[in-house]
């Protein structure tokens, strides 16, 4: 699991900020970048996903940024809204496995 | 068919107890996959099934674990003589083809006393 590495570990935003979570993988296998949101009691949701071939991907209020030589990519929540508090996780993975991250605590205050 | 559903959504067992856990998929998904959360942690991959033959098992998967998915559809995940660090959710997930259209259920809480 620790080929994984998510930051921050939680965040507080205030509501209409962006908030910003970042992950870091190791094994250059991976092929499929996916971010979760998961909330208490519920099984994780896939949320936004980028293949390697493309940089950046947008839908809504979620942007995912890939960075492919630096092993690393982000997601971006634009005006964060107290319905997006909850976990979410990286899950880099290939055709057949994810490996989450520890996941990171999103909190949104009014 | 509304997701993948899983039974039992709790269970508290004692310490030496056997376990199963079902998961139905959603229809016609050929690839099921098991995943096991801790507490403050993100979901651990146990296993996968593509119909209903097992291609992939974890070192997480111990002997004590098994897991089966007869004729293809449903699936179970027995554990025997439990153990206290055996406590986890335990999360179900089908797919059709590959884990980018992964769908997964609520979990089996499970707590050993």
């Amino acid at each position: 699991q620790q080929q994984v590495k998510q930051s921050p570990q939680s965040l507080i935003v205030q509501k209409g900020g962006i908030s910003i979570i970042n992950c870091a993988y190791e094994n250059t296998a991976f092929d499929y970048f996916p971010w979760y949101q998961q909330f208490p009691g519920k099984g994780p949701a896939l949320l936004i996903a980028i293949r390697p071939d493309v940089s950046e991907k947008k839908e809504g209020r979620f942007t995912i940024s890939f960075n492919k030589s630096a092993k690393q990519f982000s997601l971006h929540i634009m005006d964060s809204q107290p319905g997006d508090s909850a976990t979410y996780f990286c899950a880099p993975g290939t055709a057949s496995k994810l490996t989450f991250g520890t996941g990171t605590r999103l909190q949104v205050t009014l | 068919d509304t997701g993948v559903s899983q039974d039992p959504r709790h269970k508290i067992t004692k310490r030496g107890q056997n376990v199963t856990f079902r998961c139905d998929p959603i229809s016609e998904h050929n690839r099921l996959y098991w995943y096991r959360q801790t507490l403050g942690q993100g979901p651990e991959f146990l296993t996968y099934f593509q119909n209903e033959a097992q291609l992939e098992k974890s070192r997480l998967l111990s002997d004590r674990f098994s897991a089966e998915r007869p004729k293809g559809s449903f699936s179970t995940l027995e554990i025997q003589r439990t153990e206290q660090g055996d406590s986890a959710m335990y999360l179900c997930a089908s797919s059709l083809f590959s884990i980018d259209e992964a769908f997964f259920g609520q979990g089996t809480r499970l707590t050993v006393v």
